[in-house]
């Protein structure tokens, strides 16, 4: 059974980091590009980021609200995806779920997706 | 940036009626186009992959068309567990894109 399991949020002051993790299991993670998308409390879901397996370069591409602040990065050997998270802002404050895209240079549909975990960015 | 507006916001409707949910992308995407179920307090779910194409599992009242710039989610025959917000989601080039959702309420 596939499983994404997110962790890592939690109440941070603004200006600060964070990193969440993204445990999968269940499938070859190391053949998967996976992706991040958040959703602000009471509002719709948002695109943060997508990596690539290192079959193609395990290159990233990123939303341009995130763009030079956040970094999602990839560990194959322990099938975990990270987003590190700096210079967070309040606008930042949302769940944020991990998904697994497919193998393949572009991104595609989101069969499976993490039960969410909650970033909230204040002083 | 390919913008997915989506209409409308919000519908009620009653049990056994027919549902149609609309996305317009601001630019062509071909059939880069799929479709997401979320019910409250729940992670997204997929429903709908390349604008038409079924998913294992999804009940076959849903369904999806269009092709280029219009698309649209249609529920045939609705039912109580569908109340849930829909949402479009572009894949055809980035940065992705979803559209802003459409809350469907049941009666």
């Amino acid at each position: 059974e596939v499983q994404l399991v997110e962790s890592g949020g939690g109440l941070v002051q603004p200006g600060r980091s964070l990193r969440l993790s993204c445990t999968a299991s269940g499938f070859t993670f190391g053949d998967y590009a996976m992706s991040w998308v958040r959703q602000a409390p009471g509002k719709g879901l948002e695109w943060v980021g997508f990596i690539r397996s290192k079959a193609y370069g395990g290159t990233t591409e990123y939303a341009a609200s995130v763009k030079g602040r956040f970094t999602i990065s990839r560990d194959d050997s322990k099938s975990i995806a990270y987003l590190q998270m700096n210079s967070l802002k309040t606008e930042d404050t949302a769940v944020y779920y991990c998904t697994r895209d497919l193998p393949g240079y572009s991104s595609s549909w989101y069969d499976y997706w993490g039960q969410g975990t909650l970033v909230t960015v204040s002083s | 940036e390919i913008v997915l507006t989506q209409s409308p916001d919000f519908q009620s409707v009653t049990p056994k009626e027919k549902v149609t949910i609309t996305c317009r992308a601001s630019q062509s995407i071909g059939s880069s186009l799929h479709w997401y179920q979320q019910k409250p307090d729940q992670s997204p779910k997929l429903l709908i992959k390349y604008a038409s194409q079924s998913i294992s599992g999804v009940p076959s009242r849903f369904s999806g068309s269009g092709s280029g710039t219009d698309f649209t989610l249609t529920i045939n025959s609705l039912e109580a567990e569908d109340a849930a917000t829909y949402y479009c989601h572009q894949s055809s080039s980035f940065p992705l894109t979803f559209g802003g959702g459409t809350k469907v309420e049941i009666k």
